[in-house]
């Protein structure tokens, strides 16, 4: 049960578009498309923004768009606005357990 | 509406244990899967386990395997989590959220509790 492996950080101006990635095994992410990925700010709970490695909540902006390939998940956020800048996790079911990513800080430049 | 409300934050010495609670609200409570999380100071999120509300099955993360303890009283639609022989690395944030086929769409507010001597 080890945590996926995102990028610490990364970065963009407002307009532009980001992807984050997420790494994990054959037993996780490979495994199943049972990936979902959260905003987190500080001080609030965290936010469901994509379920099902594609799947857009209600109410999340058409900005936020999730893929996988192989182990590899990905989140990408396009024409990046200034709330945008959080704490994003991704999230993987692993059979009766699950798994978090280490987490990402996007910044806004 | 969809609510999970947790009890309060708590300060607890090494070796104790604590409760903490998950009351849920605006649905039924039996039909999802809760989930526990934590989130140390500076660390990110960290999977505990979950427990079945109807049956009262439970699944835990293996670094908290003899140590934690998820239960359920149908009767109030409430979730407990307890995690025992507390350290110092154990202060954390730690948030109930309901699972949606392996999603989580609802977050308690999180209840910090602290390990100090």
């Amino acid at each position: 049960q080890s945590a996926l492996t995102q990028p610490r950080s990364v970065s963009g101006s407002p307009g532009q578009s980001v992807t984050i990635s997420c790494t994990g095994t054959s037993s996780d992410v490979g495994g199943y498309n049972f990936v979902s990925w959260y905003q987190h700010h500080p001080g609030k709970a965290p936010k469901l923004i994509i379920n099902d490695v594609t799947k857009r909540p209600s109410g999340v902006p058409d900005r936020f768009s999730g893929s996988k390939s192989g182990h590899t998940a990905s989140l990408t956020i396009s024409g990046l606005q200034a709330e945008d800048e959080a704490e994003y996790y991704c999230c993987s079911y692993a059979g009766r357990y699950v798994v978090f990513g280490g987490g990402t800080k996007l910044t806004v430049l | 509406q969809v609510q999970l409300v947790q009890s309060v934050a708590s300060v607890k010495k090494p070796g104790a244990s604590v409760k903490v609670s998950c009351q849920a609200s605006g649905y039924t409570f039996t039909g999802y899967y809760m989930h526990w999380v934590r989130q140390a100071p500076g660390q990110g999120l960290e999977w505990m386990g979950w427990i079945n509300p109807n049956s009262g099955g439970t699944s835990y993360a293996q670094k908290f395997q003899g140590r934690v303890t998820l239960t359920r009283d149908t009767s109030i639609n409430t979730a407990f989590m307890e995690l025992s022989s507390l350290r110092s690395d154990d202060t954390a944030l730690y948030y109930c959220t309901r699972d949606v086929s392996w999603n989580y769409d609802y977050w308690g507010q999180g209840t910090l509790v602290a390990v100090s001597s």
